[in-house]
């Protein structure tokens, strides 16, 4: 099957520092990128979807200007937090999928802990 | 509103039982149905993926129904073992086109030996 990676798969920072997580698609040019917010016994949440070359359109109640998306290349999509606070300390998990289907490779996972 | 319930919370059983979870969902339209694994501190695994027309699939010891009228699907896996420990979560797609899914909360299996 298709391959997503997510880099770092750790990261802790201290409060006010941004942080970048990459997403990629290994073996296949991601037209759509989906990145996910996964808090402790709960489900995956969507903040944000990402359209190569385009702008991403958040879900209601994320902030745009705090959780930046790039989506500048087919294999490259990243999640920028901004000013992290302990707060967004979470489990952020990317998906890609390739044109108009709906099947979706999820990453692995980048465990951020805002100190 | 779109929604994807999940029962049990969770559930715990004995290595080498079977077990059910249920995924009941009231999503529309419906373009299909999956069914995924999320290993703690992992990104989910996709088990099965449902269409409207398929009413069972198996992949190896998982085995996932669909009832599109009762709006129902179940997980079976079979023969549990440890490495079947995990979240299971249920994923309804809506809108193909802009790749619209609803999540259910998913299921916490622990196998015990």
């Amino acid at each position: 099957g298709a391959v997503v990676s997510q880099h770092p798969s750790r990261v802790i920072c201290k409060s006010g520092t941004s942080v970048k997580i990459e997403c990629r698609s290994l073996d296949f040019q991601a037209t759509t990128m989906f990145w996910y917010r996964q808090f402790p016994k709960q489900s995956l949440m969507l903040m944000a979807t990402s359209n190569e070359g385009s702008k991403a359109t958040y879900e209601q109640g994320v902030e745009k200007d705090k959780f930046l998306i790039n989506h500048a290349s087919l294999t490259l999509s990243t999640l920028t937090v901004t000013s992290a606070h302990p707060e967004d300390s979470s489990f952020y998990i990317c998906s890609a999928r390739f044109g108009s289907t709906d099947t979706q490779y999820f990453g692995p996972g980048t465990r951020l802990t805002v100190l | 509103k779109n929604q994807v319930e999940q029962s049990p919370q969770s559930l715990i059983i004995l290595e080498g039982k079977n077990c059910t979870l249920q995924c009941n969902y009231t999503v529309s339209p419906f373009s299909n149905l999956r069914w995924y694994k999320q290993d703690t501190g992992r990104g989910p695994v996709s088990l099965t993926i449902m269409t409207f027309s398929e009413n069972t699939k198996s992949n190896g010891r998982y085995t996932a129904t669909l009832d599109a009228d009762t709006k129902q699907s179940s997980l079976h896996i079979t023969a549990s073992q440890l490495s079947d420990s995990a979240s299971y979560i249920c994923v309804v797609i809506y809108n193909t086109n802009a790749g619209k899914s609803t999540f259910g909360d998913g299921t916490t299996l622990t196998v015990k030996p």
